[in-house]
């Protein structure tokens, strides 16, 4: 039972490359969220799924997109990396929605 | 909106207890989370509490609630090396959609020998 898997784990991209932050969980649970964390802002949600085939936005969800065409992953779009996007990416999933469950983390570099 | 407030940081020597505090603004929020980060590692869920207790707990910790001040405290006791890592205290809104939650900066506990 690995739990939430997020895949890769480091990335370097150039201003205007696109890329795809995958997360994948293995204890069936219905949400899934993707969060960013930049120094002394703690967690912001960017997107956020109740279900396989929905997706909602969260607090800052400009530049990304989002999809959940299978119920154990949940991706994370940028289509046209900025320097601003730049931080560090975490998933979670919830059965219920009470507790969220964490990946480990993609680190992400746009320069 | 809501907000969630934390000291940023906190430094204890080892065998002592440690007190992180929290506020929040939103009274109405049903659960009230500790997770729980170590360097270079993902959120680990510590501990909750369910909006209608005023204490709760485990092992070590000890978390309580103040509705009526909207604040939440985490205790550990007999603070080790290994506890040092940064504290997040997270709120889950009565009217947040589908579940999703606040969460504060981050408290930094540093613990020395």
């Amino acid at each position: 039972n690995a739990g939430v898997t997020q895949t890769p784990k480091f990335r370097v991209l150039k201003t205007g490359q696109s890329m795809t932050l995958l997360c994948a969980q293995d204890m069936n649970h219905e949400y899934m969220y993707w969060y960013r964390q930049d120094p002394g802002m703690g967690l912001r949600l960017i997107h956020y799924s109740v279900g396989e085939g929905t997706t909602a936005k969260g607090e800052v969800p400009d530049g990304y997109n989002v999809s959940r065409l299978k119920k154990q992953n949940f991706l994370l779009g940028l289509e046209s990396a900025a320097p601003s996007q730049t931080s560090v990416y975490f998933c979670a999933s919830s059965y219920g929605g009470n507790i969220q469950y964490f990946g480990a983390g993609t680190r992400l570099s746009v320069l | 909106g809501e907000d969630v407030e934390q000291s940023l940081f906190l430094s204890v020597r080892e065998g002592d207890s440690s007190v992180i505090n929290c506020t929040y603004t939103d009274s109405s929020s049903t659960y009230l989370y500790w997770y729980k980060q170590e360097p270079g590692a993902g959120l680990q869920l510590l501990t909750y509490i369910f909006s209608n207790m005023d204490m709760k707990q485990d092992q070590r910790l000890t978390v309580l609630l103040n509705k009526k001040d909207k604040h939440l405290s985490l205790r550990i006791a007999d603070t080790q090396t290994g506890d040092s890592a940064i504290y997040f205290c997270a709120e889950r809104p009565a009217n947040s959609g589908y579940s999703t939650l606040t969460f504060g900066k981050g408290t930094m506990l540093l613990v020395s020998p």
